[in-house]
C-alpha cells in the first residue's frame, strides 16, 4: 500500500518568487491536512481540506493556499516567499477526517534564498 | 486554546534500557485525543500510538506505551528495551474533539530529541 507522497523532496526557490507543492494522499484517505515545521516555530498547522472543501485553516498569511482535487491529492501556494517561509512542509492524511490514523509523507524541505 | 508542553530538549539513553518521554497538556474539552510521533532525520512524521480522553485503559503498541493520567493532563511516552533505531525526534501532539468534523488538526509540543547509545 503507497503511503503519501509528496513531490518535490527538495526545492530551492529565490524571494519573492511563488511556489506549489504537491500531496498525494494514501488511496481511499479524503482527508488532507499540511503542516509547516521550523527551528523556531515548531510545527505549524497550516490548512485541512476534506473532499475539496477547506475546513479549517491556521493562523497563516494568505500568501498560504491550497486546494484539493476529486482524487484526493492537494497541493498548496506559497506566493511571494519571504527568507522566514523557508521550512519543512509536511502534509498528512486520514481516511475521513475523524478517525486518528494520521498519515504523514516525508515532506517538502523548502529553502527561500 | 490546545498546549502540548514537552520539558525534555534532549536525552540519552542506553541501548536496551527503558526510557520515558514526558508529555503534558492543557486543554478545556473533554473529548481530545493523544498521539505520539517518530521522526527521524529523513524528516517523516512516523504514527507510534494513540490514547483517547476516554479511554480508560493505557495505550500500548509493541515497545510503546502511554502512561496516561488524566488528572494531571500527562500523557508520557515509554520505550521499553531501547534499540538504535529509536534515536530521532519524539513529538507529542493533540487533536481536540475526535469526532467533531471541521476541526482536524493537531497541536504539537517542540518534541524530544532521544539519542539512544551502544
Amino acid at each position: 500500500k503507497a503511503g503519501v507522497t509528496q513531490t518535490p523532496r527538495y526545492l530551492i526557490k529565490t524571494r519573492g518568487q511563488q511556489v506549489t507543492l504537491s500531496c498525494s494522499p494514501i488511496s481511499g484517505h479524503r482527508s488532507v491536512s499540511w503542516y509547516q515545521q521550523t527551528p523556531g516555530q515548531g510545527l505549524q498547522f497550516l490548512f485541512e481540506y476534506f473532499s475539496e472543501t477547506q475546513r479549517n485553516k491556521g493562523n497563516f498569511p494568505g500568501r498560504f493556499s491550497g486546494r484539493q482535487f476529486s482524487n484526493s491529492r492537494s497541493e498548496m501556494n506559497v506566493s511571494t516567499l519571504e527568507l522566514g517561509d523557508s521550512a519543512l512542509y509536511l502534509c498528512a492524511s486520514s481516511p475521513q477526517g475523524l478517525g486518528y490514523g494520521y498519515t504523514f509523507g516525508s515532506g517538502t524541505r523548502l529553502t527561500v534564498v | 486554546a490546545q498546549k502540548i508542553t514537552q520539558t525534555q530538549p534532549g536525552m540519552f539513553v542506553q541501548e536496551k534500557e527503558a526510557v520515558t518521554l514526558d508529555c503534558t497538556y492543557d486543554t478545556s474539552d473533554q473529548s481530545y485525543g493523544l498521539f505520539w510521533y517518530k521522526q527521524p532525520s529523513s524528516g517523516e512524521m512516523i504514527f507510534l500510538i494513540y490514547q483517547g480522553s476516554y479511554d480508560e485503559q493505557n495505550a500500548t503498541e509493541g515497545r510503546y506505551s502511554l502512561n496516561f493520567q488524566k488528572a494531571r493532563k500527562s500523557a508520557n511516552l515509554v520505550i521499553s528495551a531501547s534499540q538504535l533505531g529509536d534515536s530521532a525526534m519524539y513529538f507529542c501532539a493533540m487533536r481536540d474533539r475526535p469526532t467533531n468534523f471541521g476541526n482536524e488538526k493537531l497541536t504539537f509540543g517542540t518534541g524530544t530529541r532521544l539519542t539512544i547509545i551502544p
